[in-house]
């Protein structure tokens, strides 16, 4: 079955320390993967999609298709980057699976 | 940023009463969709809509139900059958294949 795996769920760095936050998914054809972001208080919202290959507030996701891998990376955090956030796979044309999340706390 | 409309924010269940969660959208989506949110499990798909007139279930349709009268609109009610509604609800909406948008979100509790 398809399944999207974020093992960690938090994950603590200080300021200016570089970022991975790990997703792994397991999917029968090519996939389609996405990092949704929500900060405090506000709505989940699209950070990057594997296919538009974009670097958005510094974040970047390479997808291994080796490694069945779409980690997150960022190479100096910042506090603003503290949130929840979820890799999705999108299994169909419309439906998206989502992981368990990673809250990420950056430390002064 | 407007788009799509949640309402109410709050919402509380008596036993054995069903509640219905509204969703508008005005970005001329044709899909829409009802996610639930629990601590640590993410989001998990409840029911979706492709086209006004018609939707499918999702992982955890069982306790609730869904009508998608208008393009613009697709409420869920959460009804008694469903024994654990305390959660966190999403709806989104999206265009084709593009990414889905997200509402606010309704917290449903059981009073």
């Amino acid at each position: 079955a398809q399944r999207v795996t974020q093992p960690e769920k938090l994950l603590s760095v200080f300021k200016g320390a570089p970022v991975e936050l790990k997703c792994n998914y397991s999917y029968s054809g090519s996939p389609e993967l996405f990092w949704y972001v929500q900060y405090s208080r506000q709505r989940l919202q699209l950070l990057l999609r594997h296919i538009s290959r974009e670097s958005i507030k510094g974040f970047t996701a390479d997808l291994n298709k080796g490694e069945t891998s779409f980690h997150l990376k960022k190479p100096f955090a910042q506090e603003e980057d503290s949130a929840m956030y979820y890799c999705a796979l999108l299994e169909s044309s419309y439906k998206l699976i989502f992981g368990s999340g990673t809250r990420l706390l950056v430390r002064p | 940023d407007g788009g799509i409309t949640q309402s109410p924010k709050y919402l509380f269940r008596k036993e054995g009463q069903n509640v219905t969660l509204s969703c508008e959208q005005n970005l001329n989506h044709d899909a829409m969709y009802w996610y639930r949110q629990d601590p640590g499990q993410g989001l998990r798909l409840i029911y979706y809509s492709q086209i006004v007139n018609d939707f499918q279930k999702g992982d955890i349709a069982e306790g609730y139900s869904v009508s998608r009268e208008k393009k613009e609109s697709f409420p869920l009610t959460v009804t008694s059958a469903q024994k654990n509604p305390t959660a966190f609800y999403l709806c989104a909406s999206s265009a084709g294949n593009q990414p889905q948008h997200f509402g606010d979100g309704t917290r449903l509790s059981i009073l």
